[in-house]
């Protein structure tokens, strides 16, 4: 059973480029987050969804980032014009449930934006 | 809303000796999930062990134990025997009940010393 799978797992953009990362969560799992570690601190929450449809974006900055799980495919978490502000660690984690239960973790993405 | 913390920054430990990594919580919601995980240098984020607020035990998974506190709203990990292996940054997180999103600490850095 294959985990969390993360790509690209690192990505480097020039200023004002887009990034584009992408999450398959575990086979089953119907429930994606999104979380961003910055250097030297703990991850912090983006966006939560499930397919097709967005239940928290409470942790997602309000401009140039979106998040999406459509039906069918990965999810995918875009920065449009990036800065240098968003370099970091972007980690995917999936469960099959939506509550207190356990989330499974992807290897992470680092953008480094140049 | 909640929130975790790690008051440990770094801490040491002789190989073989047993370490205590310390984590509060702070919620009024009755019903939440305490986890634990380890950050290497590599990068991932690796499931160490679970607690739910209604478990009676404390939980342990191998080396790893959960000193769970209700009433002090405390979930230490006790990691025994320690091995080189462990030194990594260690995270304590909360995810509330529907609620699907983690709060993460901080982290404590852990070196286990030869």
């Amino acid at each position: 059973n294959a985990g969390v799978m993360q790509n690209p797992r690192h990505l480097v953009r020039r200023r004002g480029q887009e990034a584009r990362l992408r999450c398959s969560p575990m086979k089953g799992h119907s429930h994606v987050y999104w979380y961003r570690q910055l250097p030297e601190e703990g991850l912090k929450f983006m966006v939560y969804l499930q397919k097709e449809n967005i239940i928290d974006e409470s942790g997602m900055p309000k401009e140039r980032f979106s998040a999406e799980f459509p039906k069918e495919g990965p999810s995918i978490l875009r920065i449009q014009q990036v800065v240098r502000g968003d370099s970091a660690a972007y980690f995917c984690a999936s469960s099959s449930q939506g509550d207190q239960g356990e989330q499974y973790f992807g290897p992470g993405t680092r953008l480094t934006v140049t | 809303a909640q929130k975790i913390t790690q008051t440990q920054p770094g801490m040491f430990v002789q190989e073989k000796e047993a370490v205590t990594l310390d984590c509060t919580y702070d919620t009024s919601d009755p019903s939440y999930g305490l986890f634990w995980y380890k950050q290497p240098s590599s990068g991932e984020m690796i499931f160490l062990i679970y607690q739910g607020s209604y478990d009676q035990q404390n939980a342990t998974e191998g080396r790893y134990s959960l000193n769970f506190q209700k009433a002090r709203k405390s979930a230490n990990l006790v990691i025994s025997a320690s091995q080189l292996g462990d030194s990594a940054m260690y995270f304590c997180a909360m995810s509330l009940q529907r609620a699907g999103k983690s709060t993460f600490g901080d982290g404590t850095t852990l070196t286990v010393k030869p």
